[in-house]
């Protein structure tokens, strides 16, 4: 199975700055068959990014995917207040599907 | 829009089975437009892929789980169910059911199932 690597576990940061997350896979994710979601406490998962660089239906331009191999990173340009959560990365490319560990981002 | 709720037990006791199911509306889960998927968050932990499953029947389960897991279709409800067996303190987590291309874009919004004694 291919492993997802999430760094850094908790990143803090003051609203209107911008994050960079990364996610680092074992092997090579083909078909950059990548995506991101942000979770928040007591809600579900939110689709943001699949296609490692491609938005989610309604998701803001503030958020932006890229890489490819097994490297991928997760850009947000300027933190909203509703934009502090847990961000998990997660590969579709060949069973079984696996998420990276997550990243907290919380206020500075 | 596709919206999916989750519905089961919330405690059950070590080496009972964990019984799930999730119900589906705006989509027809025999049409073949996704797979249903059912994923899990241990508390403190993070997400993790537990199986799915196609309107053929077809399946695929997380190798750890799968000697446990059976997923099955309910088509005449729209409705998916997930059945772990022997359950143990590890399985207490929040269950979540999903649409599955590969990615998850429509989840419902989880049930917590407690397994203790």
């Amino acid at each position: 199975e291919i492993v997802l690597t999430q760094s850094p576990g908790t990143l803090s940061l003051p609203p209107g700055e911008g994050a960079t997350l990364s996610c680092r896979a074992s092997q090579s994710v083909d078909s950059n068959f990548l995506a991101w979601y942000l979770h928040k406490p007591g809600q579900a998962p939110r689709l943001l990014i699949y296609g490692a660089s491609n938005r989610a239906t309604g998701i803001p331009d503030r958020f932006s995917g890229s890489g490819s191999g097994t490297d991928f990173t997760l850009t947000i340009s300027r933190l909203e207040p509703e934009d502090f959560a847990v961000y998990y990365c997660q590969h579709y490319a060949r069973s079984p599907w696996t998420f990276g560990q997550g990243t907290k981002v919380e206020i500075k | 829009q596709v919206q999916l709720q989750e519905s089961g037990p919330g405690l059950l006791k070590p080496s009972q089975t964990l019984s799930l199911t999730c119900t589906v509306s705006g989509a027809s889960i025999s049409s073949g437009t996704y797979y249903w998927s059912w994923i899990r968050q241990p508390a403190g932990k993070g997400l993790e892929w537990i199986g799915r499953i196609y309107s053929s029947g077809s399946t695929s389960y997380y190798p750890s789980l799968k000697s446990r897991v059976t997923i099955s279709l309910d088509t005449s409800k729209n409705q998916f169910s997930l059945k772990l067996t022997s359950a143990t303190a590890a399985d207490t987590a929040v269950y979540y059911c999903a649409t599955d291309l590969g990615k998850f874009d429509f989840w419902g919004q989880g049930t917590l199932v407690t397994v203790s004694s």
